[in-house]
């Protein structure tokens, strides 16, 4: 049972580029989440989605786009990546009111 | 709006003390409340959640909601116990977002 992965595990950027953060849980999961983790902030919900087919915006959503595509994936995109963007980002998927379940996370760091 | 905050960043307890992680939270309605913990190199995991008014690893918390707080206590901390902690809150049902904390470090001296 593999839970939430996600890739890439590390990602180097430069700054304007583009790139997409890829999370499949196989839980049967309904909701999804982006987090991002830095240092003295905790973790920020990005975006969110409810259900396959809705998505929300979350404290951050700035420069992000998401997509579910269907009930297992979700995908973080970044159109044009700033040094800002430099984080930890977290996907994580629960089942109704239950705990949510975490992926290993993706290191990023834009120059 | 939903707001979690946790005053303490980091935490140091020698082994053997009492430990308590504060939280505090805004929420208008009925908050479901976690604590998640984080070990070095490891995911992001559920501790406990306040619905299930259980014991894990020794680690207990109470929802005040007079006080809106749900503090992480522990009569007698081990080292095994350093780790990041975040508080976290959800509206209650699967349509509702997940909030966290800033998280704290605690840090356990042998």
């Amino acid at each position: 049972n593999a839970g939430v992965t996600q890739t890439p595990k590390f990602q180097v950027l430069k700054t304007g580029q583009s790139m997409t953060l890829q999370c499949a849980q196989d839980m049967n999961h309904n909701s999804m989440y982006w987090y991002r983790q830095d240092p003295g902030m905790g973790l920020r919900l990005i975006y969110y989605s409810a259900s396959e087919g809705t998505t929300d915006k979350g404290e951050v959503p700035n420069g992000y786009n998401v997509s579910r595509l269907n009930k297992r994936e979700f995908s973080l995109r970044l159109e044009s990546a700033a040094p800002s963007q430099t984080s930890v980002y977290f996907c994580a998927s629960r089942y109704k009111d239950k705990e949510a379940f975490f992926g290993q996370g993706t290191r990023l760091t834009v120059v | 709006a939903q707001r979690v905050t946790q005053p303490e960043k980091l935490l140091s307890v020698f082994k053997g003390a009492p430990v308590e992680l504060k939280c505090n939270y805004s929420y208008s309605g009925s908050p479901e409340l976690f604590w998640y913990v984080q070990y070095s190199r490891q995911r992001l995991q559920l501790l406990l959640r306040h619905i299930s008014r259980e014991s894990i690893k020794g680690f207990t918390a109470d929802l005040n909601k007079g006080e809106t707080s749900f503090h992480l206590k522990k009569p007698f901390a081990q080292e095994e116990d350093s780790a990041m902690y975040y508080c976290a809150l959800s509206g209650g049902t699967s349509y509702d977002k997940v909030i966290f904390g800033p998280g704290t470090s605690l840090s356990v001296i042998p």
